[in-house]
């Protein structure tokens, strides 16, 4: 079964870093690109950044650009994302999802963690 | 690139048709995918290339449309079909729609 669980999420103060994690099993990850995509309390989807199977492209947001970077270890099947100089707009939940065919849409998805920027 | 959708809430009753737009504020060919997400879940992939049904998902769902205008349909509306639906563009990096919740009447 293909299956992505993410964890990492929590409560930080503003200014703080996080980092989230999203473990990938039931397909072989380093064919596949990685994406994160956000979701604000009672709000719509966010894409927040992409990661290409060999690490060689990545694409970010512009709301996060700067801040966040995005990276992968095929060894371990998994997927990050480094979250620095958090606020309060940065507060969803953190999804993170697998491409469907070469940059394209999304189409396996994990369950979410949530991170929280307040002080 | 933009990607606007209306309505932002639909209600219908069991049975009917239901048609959500989708528009691109510049030409997106058919590089676009429709969601569905219920309260407290991840969103569920329903159609890619504008109106490709991925793997698992009820016939009752067609998409159509390309350049600028898309529409999602859903031929007779059922029970567990009540959620949100977004489109999302992946010509240029990635944009999803604002949502459109289709509620009971």
């Amino acid at each position: 079964e293909v299956q992505l669980v993410e964890s990492g999420g929590g409560l930080v103060q503003p200014g703080g870093s996080l980092r989230l994690s999203c473990a990938a099993s039931g397909f072989t990850f380093d064919n596949y690109a990685m994406n994160w995509v956000r979701q604000a309390p009672g709000r719509g989807l966010e894409w927040v950044s992409t990661l290409s199977g060999s690490s060689i492209s990545t694409y970010y947001a512009d709301s996060v650009k700067g801040r966040f970077t995005i990276s992968r270890d095929n060894s371990k099947n998994t997927l990050y994302l480094q979250m620095n100089s958090l606020g309060a707009d940065d507060t969803a939940v953190y999804y993170c999802a697998k491409d469907l065919l070469g940059l394209g849409p999304f189409d396996v998805w994990g369950q979410g963690t949530m991170v929280s920027v307040s002080s | 690139i933009q990607m606007t959708q209306s309505p932002s809430t639909l209600s219908a009753s069991v049975g009917d048709r239901v048609t959500i737009t989708c528009r691109a504020s510049q030409s997106i060919s058919t590089w676009l995918a429709w969601y569905q997400q219920k309260p407290g879940k991840a969103p569920n992939l329903l159609i890619y290339k504008a109106s490709n049904l991925e793997s698992g998902v009820p016939s009752r769902f067609s998409g159509s449309g390309s350049g600028t205008e898309f529409t999602l349909t859903i031929s007779s509306l059922q029970p567990d079909d009540f959620a949100t639906y977004y489109c999302q563009q992946y010509d240029s990096y990635w944009t999803f729609g604002q949502g459109t919740k289709v509620e009971i009447k």
